[in-house]
């Protein structure tokens, strides 16, 4: 348990729903983060929330909506996913973006 | 941020210590390492961090050389649960931006 959870753990959806995942970090950290992990490949950093700055990587499609309320919570709003969309998408938080992560036990998402 | 180049893959035998090295020739001055572990279908999981020499904990120890160009993750007396990807990060200086994980090292311990 590294405090930091995540909703659903296992998510199947067709190419039209909609769908979101949440991420809740109980450690009083400033920074959190959405990484997707496709089948043997490195993570992917997707998304990162801090107090100093708020980063996208420009290759996540715009099918993927990060939101973030506050600096306990982060959600991943997905629309019109596609089947390679599919992967183990894992959140994390840190005290600020320089501080080494926690993760959460990942969503694993299924696109059919 | 610094690249990283680790080796795919390394196999070792029950009660041994393997040393994983990292190498990150253009790391920063005020960059740290970070060492992760990963077991399959789970996030990965804080192993180490260090800036300069020598840095232990209850897990690892991990060596950084004067020039700081290279670190070495040492895991004592291996056992099979070690069985993971170990991945080396470097580079907290900069923007989050450059986040990246490389593409780590899987580690199979054998009986």
């Amino acid at each position: 348990e590294t405090g930091v959870t995540q909703t659903p753990r296992h998510l199947v959806m067709g190419m039209t729903n909609k769908k979101s995942l949440k991420c809740e970090q109980h450690l009083g950290h400033n920074a959190m983060y959405w990484y997707k992990q496709s089948a043997k490949k490195p993570l992917e950093l997707m998304f990162v929330y801090s107090l100093e700055e708020r980063v996208e990587n420009n290759s996540v499609p715009s099918r993927f909506s990060p939101e973030c309320p506050n600096s306990s919570h982060l959600f991943l709003h997905l629309h019109t996913l596609q089947p390679e969309d599919s992967a183990l998408y894992l959140c994390a938080s840190s005290q600020d973006w320089r501080g080494f992560q926690y993760f959460g036990p990942g969503t694993r998402l299924l696109v059919l | 941020l610094a690249k990283t180049t680790q080796p795919i893959s390394m196999d070792s035998y029950e009660g041994q210590e393997v040393n994983i090295t990292c190498s990150h020739n253009n790391i920063a001055t005020n960059d740290y390492i970070t060492w992760y572990q990963q077991f399959p279908s789970q996030g990965p999981r804080f192993i180490i961090q260090g800036y300069k020499t020598k840095v232990t904990n209850e897990v690892a120890s991990l060596f950084i050389p004067a020039d700081r160009k290279s670190s070495t993750l040492s895991l004592p007396r291996v056992s099979l649960s070690d069985t993971a990807v170990y991945y080396c990060l470097v580079g907290l200086s900069g923007s989050a931006r450059q986040l990246t994980f490389g593409s780590g090292t899987q580690l199979t311990v054998l009986p």
